[in-house]
């Protein structure tokens, strides 16, 4: 069973940087997408990005001048940086396995436990 | 950054079903494949729908899916206490750049 473990740094001080690993345990790294999402106390979900196999990363054009994600498939590891964060960030942050490649096209199949990251000064 | 539209609530009594609607546009779900996460309380979401109708193993054939052309639905027969949660609509927009929209969310209630 594949699973996703997910830790980071879960209190950060505004325009500090949040960063957050997700790791790939019982199950391959290559042929698959890593994304994130996001969901704010009380709110929905959001999409921050995803890092594809190809190598390509796509973002919510929301975040996008604040985020970077890189992997190290040797270690079966991704990650998510986001600078500058604010209370607006706050928000509990899962990682998740993606594919989308034809004709399958699961979508987001393996969700990590998720980890609160909380804002303030 | 464009958002699939639900209602916020929906609820029924244990052994009916209930139907949640989730709305989008041309670029979205008009040419993208339709998720459905369900989100237990207190738990990580979890992939319901995958592809328009289509079930993972595991995801009872209570739950069903289908797609019209802008909109999608998610109807959930037999209801049960365990099904009490959030749930999600996703879809790939292509507006200007690709990307991830998720649905409004609807929370169902079993009265």
């Amino acid at each position: 069973q594949v699973q996703l473990k997910q830790w980071g740094a879960r209190v950060l001080r505004p325009s500090e940087t949040l960063s957050l690993t997700c790791a790939v345990d019982g199950g391959p790294f290559s042929g698959f997408s890593w994304d994130w999402i996001r969901q704010p106390p009380g709110g929905g979900l959001e999409w921050i990005g995803e890092f594809q196999d190809s190598g390509k990363t796509k973002y919510n054009p929301s975040l996008k001048s604040r985020v970077t994600m890189s992997v190290d498939a040797s270690r079966g590891q991704f990650f998510l940086n986001l600078t500058s964060v604010t209370a607006a960030d706050t928000a509990v942050y899962y990682c998740a396995r993606a594919d989308y490649s034809a004709p399958e096209a699961y979508g987001m199949d393996v969700w990590g436990q998720g980890t609160t990251i909380t804002v303030s000064s | 950054q464009p958002v699939l539209t639900q209602p916020p609530s929906a609820s029924e009594i244990p052994g009916q079903s209930v139907t949640i609607s989730c709305s989008g546009t041309p670029s979205n779900i008009g040419k993208n494949y339709v998720y459905w996460y369900q989100q237990l309380p207190g738990k990580a979401p979890r992939l319901l729908i995958y592809r328009n109708n289509q079930r993972p193993s595991g995801v009872p054939d209570r739950f069903s899916a289908s797609k019209a052309v802008t909109s999608a639905s998610l109807a959930i027969s037999g209801l049960r206490s365990e099904d009490e949660g959030d749930y999600y609509c996703a879809a790939w927009d292509d507006t200007l750049t690709t990307s991830c929209v998720f649905g409004t969310g609807t929370k169902v209630t079993v009265l």
